[in-house]
């Protein structure tokens, strides 16, 4: 089975320090790679993407990724409280569908 | 607006009865999904249909049944032949193709089913 791990967390954080989030997955095929923020009862949201290997920035957010090590990664730059929440790593392993990690819970410490 | 609507919000069940979550959306979308959420799991996908009239098994299909006699819907129907029902469920929907390459699945906001 193709698969998705993310570590589960929790991961907390002060505000202001950066949050690190891991991914790894199984497939070496995968092409395209998502974060998605999810918060408590809530349905989850896209928030990056990312195809090629190395960085990829939007505003506080940095995917990397790293398709040898089958590693992918989110950096969340000067945390919020408004960032604690889930984050899903997501990997396409075909045209039609996601496969999603357990995610990793975030908590900004004030 | 456009958006995908999903019904009820809540919804509890007695072991061995079955019960249908809508799922309904305007934003003319030919694939939609159903996911099932655990606490401290991540989405897995139970059906998905690319296309009216045509839907696929996801990885968790069992005790699960769909139908998608139009665009619009995608109902699923929690049988009691599921052993553990007790979940949040999510319906999205797509431009079939476009998910793989952007992530963009719009999400309803979940129905959450409590088998007493």
């Amino acid at each position: 089975q193709k698969e998705v791990e993310q570590n589960s967390g929790p991961l907390s954080v002060p505000e202001g320090a950066i949050a690190s989030l891991n991914c790894t997955y199984s497939d070496r095929g995968s092409q395209s790679f998502f974060w998605y923020r999810q918060y408590s009862g809530k349905s989850p949201e896209l928030i990056m993407f990312i195809y090629s290997n190395g960085d990829k920035e939007d505003g506080r957010f940095t995917a990397q990724l790293n398709k040898a090590s089958q590693y992918v990664s989110l950096l969340i730059r000067d945390s919020q409280p408004s960032d604690s929440a889930t984050y899903l790593c997501a990997v396409n392993f075909n045209d039609y569908k996601l496969s999603f990690g357990a995610g990793t819970t975030v908590t900004v410490r004030a | 607006d456009g958006g995908i609507t999903q019904s009820p919000k809540y919804l509890f069940r007695k072991e061995g009865q079955n019960v249908t979550l809508s799922c309904e959306q305007n934003l003319n979308h030919d694939a939609m999904y159903w996911y099932r959420q655990d606490p401290g799991q991540g989405l897995r996908l139970i059906y998905y249909s690319q296309i009216v009239n045509d839907f696929q098994k996801g990885d968790i299909a069992e005790g699960y049944s769909v139908s998608r006699e139009k665009k619009e819907s995608f109902p699923l129907t929690v049988t009691s032949a599921q052993k553990n029902p007790t979940a949040f469920y999510l319906c999205a929907s797509s431009i079939p193709g476009r998910v793989a390459r952007t992530g963009e699945l719009f999400f309803g906001e979940g129905s959450r089913l409590t088998v007493l």
